[in-house]
């Protein structure tokens, strides 16, 4: 069983459509987050959220909006997407008194 | 300040040592963290190494913290092929809020020639 996973692995789109990326974790953790990876391979944070509620926001544009569900999803919507919003997106979550944060598999987007 | 660094590039001998070095400026950080991203693939969480701790072993990998200095560095011994990858230097940094998020570093690429 996964620990950490995200779908899709891959997203090809148009510039100015709307996309979601899906996250879900079954480790029990109460914070997930949203990380993006750049084509340098430049890993910055984006968003936070401890136990559904939004903690960190990392001046993303606010076309970028996080959803959670539950507990166990964390999911990333994208609204009229540009060619600077390629990169891979990586899902986290983080549990326990080291507060280790552990990756989903990441979704590369690619904006045409 | 929120500032991770390291060199971009390592190349070495398969079976020898490899060692990564990384800087950091957040002194509060409680942890620190060894990542490895293979080509194409996620962040697999390599080891930690708790603040109050100078060095950590855990099999071929060695941690080693200085404090003082803010230096953090991974060894890795009898490098292998398969260790080819870009390895990441994270520190955890609160600000205000009690959600640590992770600082990470430019990454260090790693090349194991056979």
């Amino acid at each position: 069983d996964t620990a950490v996973s995200q779908t899709p692995k891959y997203l090809v789109t148009q510039m100015g459509n709307d996309k979601s990326i899906k996250c879900e974790q079954n480790l029990g953790h109460d914070t997930m987050y949203w990380y993006k990876q750049d084509s340098k391979k430049f890993l910055k944070i984006m968003f936070s959220y401890n136990n559904k509620e939004l903690i960190i926001n990392e001046t993303v544009p606010n076309r970028f909006s996080p959803k959670s569900p539950d507990k166990a999803h964390l999911n990333l919507h994208i609204n009229s997407l540009e060619l600077g919003d390629s990169a891979v997106y990586f899902c986290a979550t983080a549990g326990g008194l080291e507060d280790t944060q552990y990756f989903g598999p990441g979704t590369r987007l690619t904006v045409l | 300040g929120e500032d991770v660094e390291q060199s971009l590039f390592l190349s070495v001998r398969e079976g020898d040592s490899s060692v990564i070095n990384c800087t950091y400026t957040d002194s509060s950080s409680t942890y620190l963290y060894w990542y490895k991203q293979e080509p194409g693939a996620g962040l697999q969480l390599l080891t930690y190494i708790f603040s109050n701790m100078d060095m950590k072993q855990d099999q071929r990998l060695t941690v080693l913290l200085n404090k003082k200095d803010k230096h953090l560095s991974l060894r890795i011994a009898d490098t292998q092929t398969g260790d080819s990858a870009i390895y990441f230097c994270a520190e955890t940094f609160h600000g205000s809020s009690n959600t640590g998020k992770l600082i990470f570093g430019q990454g260090t690429t790693l090349q194991v020639k056979p």
